[in-house]
């Protein structure tokens, strides 16, 4: 099975900063991995496909990069809104699996 | 718009069994892979099961091989999940969850259920 690995498993920013967020896959999975974002009490929202395509209605400030085992998603400019937590997720090949979340906090 | 709409959770001992469904609507249900995703609150998202739109693509989370069974009736819009042999360690809130597409080449999930409860509990 394929492992992902997130990092960090928190972190403290401001409004404004730039915040990058990294996710390893434990083999390739060529662009086969989409970022979630999930608030208390919700249920997660996709940010990102195929690594690095723009779900409709994300705003820009999202991004992803990366391909085979080593993928990025940033926050150009931090809002209020983005306190969350993030989620890789591969589906190269079943079973599918998530990275383990990160936790965006406000500083 | 897309519903997904998770029933049949709730409190069973262990060992026990336990079958949730997931009526979809808003979509053509018969088009499209579904998953099971499993979270348990305040922690991290866990795939369970996958199904293609055909039945023809099946996987399952090692956690839970040989024990639990996913299924789907096109011909209802339901997506289902047998669960046997539970544990504590199988609770959790469960969500149906939509695929873009069949289930063959790229995937990412569009569109959750809010969930169904399971707790596995003497």
């Amino acid at each position: 099975d394929i492992q992902m690995t997130q990092s960090p498993s928190s972190v403290s920013a401001s409004v404004g900063d730039r915040v990058t967020i990294t996710c390893r896959a434990s083999q390739g999975i060529s662009n086969s991995l989409a970022w979630y974002q999930q608030k208390p009490g919700k249920t997660p929202e996709l940010l990102i496909y195929t690594t690095s395509s723009l779900q409709s209605g994300v705003p820009s400030r999202f991004s992803g990069s990366g391909f085979g085992t080593d993928f990025t998603l940033t926050i150009s400019s931090l809002q209020p809104e983005d306190f969350a937590t993030y989620f890789c997720h591969q589906t190269n090949s079943f079973p599918y699996t998530f990275g383990q979340g990160t936790k965006l906090e406000i500083k | 718009e897309v519903q997904l709409v998770e029933s049949g959770g709730g409190l069973v001992q262990p060992g026990r069994s336990l079958t949730l469904s997931c009526r979809a609507s808003g979509f053509m249900f018969e088009d499209y892979a579904m998953y099971w995703v499993r979270q348990d609150p305040g922690k991290g998202l866990e795939w369970v099961s996958g199904i293609s739109w055909n039945s023809g693509r099946i996987g399952y989370a090692d956690s839970v091989k040989g024990r639990f069974t996913i299924s789907r009736d096109n011909a209802k819009n339901s997506l289902y999940l047998q669960m046997n042999s539970l544990r504590g360690e199988d609770t959790a809130l469960y969500y149906c969850v939509k695929d873009r597409g069949t289930g063959f080449g790229s995937s990412w999930m569009t569109a959750w259920g809010q969930g169904t409860q399971v707790t596995v509990s003497s």
